[in-house]
């Protein structure tokens, strides 16, 4: 069936470091790509989408490239802020009228 | 940009009491969604609803769930009767065209079951 694995629970960086946060997806569909980004007290909004495969999201500093030969959507960004301090999550419509969500990745910056 | 609203932000009920959680969602948009997220797991779809109707609903939407939009005012979820596993926070969401376009959610009801 469809789902969403983020395998880093929590990710801890200092300002300017690189930023990495792992996603693979599975779908016997072909689906839309979502990134996600939840700040306290708030719903999730959107940071990123892509659509077709090979293609790169770009947002406020945030990438990702729809892998689909590695079921893969990775996101990245060169020099993390603390503002960028937030719950980050994968997700895939997976051809359907619904979000399947990873379990969310926590991103502390220390200033 | 475009804002969902939930009423309440928090709910405290007894197990087998009815509970409705409302959701404002933006105002031109056509297709709704809840979805239901336990402490420290995953969000899940609940339902997605369209032209007064249930397009897809999930395993998690129980017999005793129900969703309406009555004459275009909230859009509501309502659980009757609760059980101690309904305890979880219930994000809504709205979009303009179902799909994949973008969802825009609400901050999420926090329910509490006792």
């Amino acid at each position: 069936g469809d789902s969403v694995t983020q395998k880093q629970g929590q990710v801890t960086l200092s300002e300017d470091d690189f930023l990495f946060i792992n996603c693979t997806y599975s779908t016997t569909t072909y689906p839309t790509l979502f990134w996600y980004v939840q700040y306290p007290g708030q719903g999730p909004q959107l940071l990123l989408k892509v659509t077709t495969a090979n293609n790169k999201g770009i947002s406020r500093g945030f990438e990702a490239t729809y892998d689909k030969g590695t079921t893969s959507f990775h996101l990245q960004k060169a020099s993390v802020q603390e503002s960028d301090s937030a719950v980050y999550f994968c997700a895939h419509t997976g051809g359907a009228d619904r979000l399947t969500f990873g379990k969310g990745t926590q991103l502390i910056i220390q200033p | 940009g475009p804002k969902v609203l939930q009423i309440p932000s928090h709910q405290i009920i007894d197990m087998g009491q009815m509970v409705t959680l409302n959701c404002d969602p933006v105002s031109n948009h056509l297709y709704f969604y809840w979805y239901k997220q336990i402490l420290g797991q995953q969000m899940e779809f609940l339902v997605n609803f369209y032209n007064g109707k249930v397009m897809e609903k999930s395993k998690l939407f129980k017999d005793q769930f129900s969703v309406e939009r009555p004459d275009g005012s909230y859009f509501t979820l309502k659980i009757q009767p609760t059980a101690l596993e309904d305890s979880a926070v219930y994000f809504c969401a709205s979009s303009l065209a179902g799909g994949r376009a973008e969802q825009f959610f609400g901050p999420g009801t926090r329910l509490t079951v006792l």
